[in-house]
Parts: structure tokens; C-alpha cells; sequence
């Protein structure tokens, strides 16, 4: 069965430096999501692909986190300079498409990269 | 601004027994998802079950269904003879675009 791909799945930095996931969604899905998930919380949508374009990065931090997907295929997600309060579970997800009717597709998580600034 | 509420961080249960957990959102959309995901212990989320706003009849997957109620804005989900392996945390959530989530309801199921 088709899965989302993230790495690393741990990473532990030191505050100031810069830090990137990587996401590969399931094959054909043109729809890529990034959440965080702080501790005991649920997950909050950073920022969501169609294809390479940028539909919605209303909640991305944007003077220190920025995110790609060049070739509308994997994306990647960097942080720079990292602080403190960026510990959490960074989480991708994607769905086949989000034309029409977006909310009728349903979204396949990743197993999450966990970070951890020191 | 859609907002989801989930007012139990915890809930226990005994195997074998029936859980309602509850969830109630906040929106001015009329054409919406609802969705109920589970997030075991280090392992990633996965989808429980959805429902259609427009549509009035209840979603059911086996032993877990849940109670819509557009009027209320409330969306609560009922476990049926609950098992070990229902041990997880549980996640309400609202879509149009991007997901809502709410804070999540941590079940343990007790043997």
C-alpha cells in the first residue's frame, strides 16, 4: 500500500541553526500538506500544495520557515534559524486532488519528522 | 475563522464496552467535511471515519459510527465493542481546504 515518505524521522538541533524535512507524497496525489503538531496537540496546517503552487501558507512563520516543491512531486520544508518553540512533530500529508470539492479527499498522513531544538 | 473543540482530553473505557467522544466546531460554511483521526503512540494518523454535511444520514465504518448534528455543530463519535488496539488519541476535524484539527481525546482502553 502506498504511503507518505518522510525523513528524517528525528532531529535534534541547536536553536539558531537551520534545519529541512523532506516529504515524498503518495504517487499521483497533487495535493501536499505541511502540519505541526506541538505535544498534546492537534496538528495546525502550515502550508498546502497543488501541484508546485502555494494554495494556502496563511499560518507559515515566514520570516524563518519556508517550503517547496519545485516539481509539484516532493517538497521540502526548511526552518532557519531554528528557536526553541519550533520543538514539535512536523507532519506531511497529501491527497489525490483539491480542485472541486477539496474537502471530499481524504488526506494520507506521513509518520511525521519530530524535532527537537536545544 | 473555523474552529474545533474537543472537550474530554481523556477518556477511558473497558474492553468490550461502548465510548461516545465528543467534538463540537464553530463555522459560517454550509458546504463542509467532517472527519474523526486516529493517532495511536508513535505511529501516524490515520482516518476513523468522515461525514458530508449535507448529507443527514450518520457515517458508519463497523464498530464505529458517529452522531451528527448540523444544527448543534456537533460531531461525536461512538466506539462500539471497544478493543486494546483502540487505544490512541483521537482527533476531530473540520475541512474545506486544509484540515482543523481539535485538541484531541486520549483513549485508554482498559482489559
Amino acid at each position: 500500500e502506498a504511503e507518505v515518505a518522510q525523513s528524517p524521522r528525528y532531529k535534534i538541533t541547536e536553536k539558531s541553526q537551520a534545519v529541512a524535512f523532506w516529504c515524498d507524497p503518495i504517487s499521483g496525489h497533487a495535493t501536499l500538506y505541511w502540519y505541526r503538531q506541538i505535544l498534546g496537540q492537534g496538528p495546525e496546517l502550515l502550508v498546502q500544495f497543488q501541484d508546485e503552487s502555494v494554495v494556502d501558507d496563511s499560518q507559515l512563520p515566514k520570516d524563518r520557515f519556508s517550503a517547496e516543491r519545485l516539481k509539484g512531486v516532493d517538497s521540502t520544508l526548511k526552518i532557519q534559524p531554528a528557536e526553541l518553540g519550533d520543538s514539535a512533530m512536523y507532519l506531511c500529508a497529501s491527497s489525490l486532488a483539491a480542485s472541486g470539492s477539496p474537502g471530499q479527499e481524504t488526506q494520507y498522513f506521513g509518520p511525521g519528522t519530530r524535532l527537537l531544538v536545544l | 475563522a473555523q474552529t474545533v473543540t474537543q472537550s474530554q482530553p481523556e477518556m477511558s473505557v473497558q474492553e468490550a464496552e461502548t465510548v461516545t467522544l465528543s467534538c463540537t466546531y464553530d463555522t459560517s460554511e454550509s458546504d463542509y467535511y467532517l472527519f474523526w483521526y486516529k493517532q495511536p503512540p508513535s505511529r501516524q494518523m490515520i482516518l476513523v471515519i468522515r461525514q458530508e454535511a449535507y448529507k443527514q444520514q450518520n457515517a458508519t465504518e463497523n464498530r464505529f459510527s458517529v452522531n451528527f448534528q448540523k444544527a448543534a455543530k456537533s460531531f461525536s463519535l461512538k466506539i462500539s465493542d471497544s478493543q486494546l488496539g483502540d487505544a490512541a488519541m483521537y482527533f476531530c476535524a473540520y475541512r474545506t481546504w486544509g484540515l482543523t484539527f481539535g485538541e484531541g481525546t486520549q483513549l485508554t482502553v482498559n482489559p
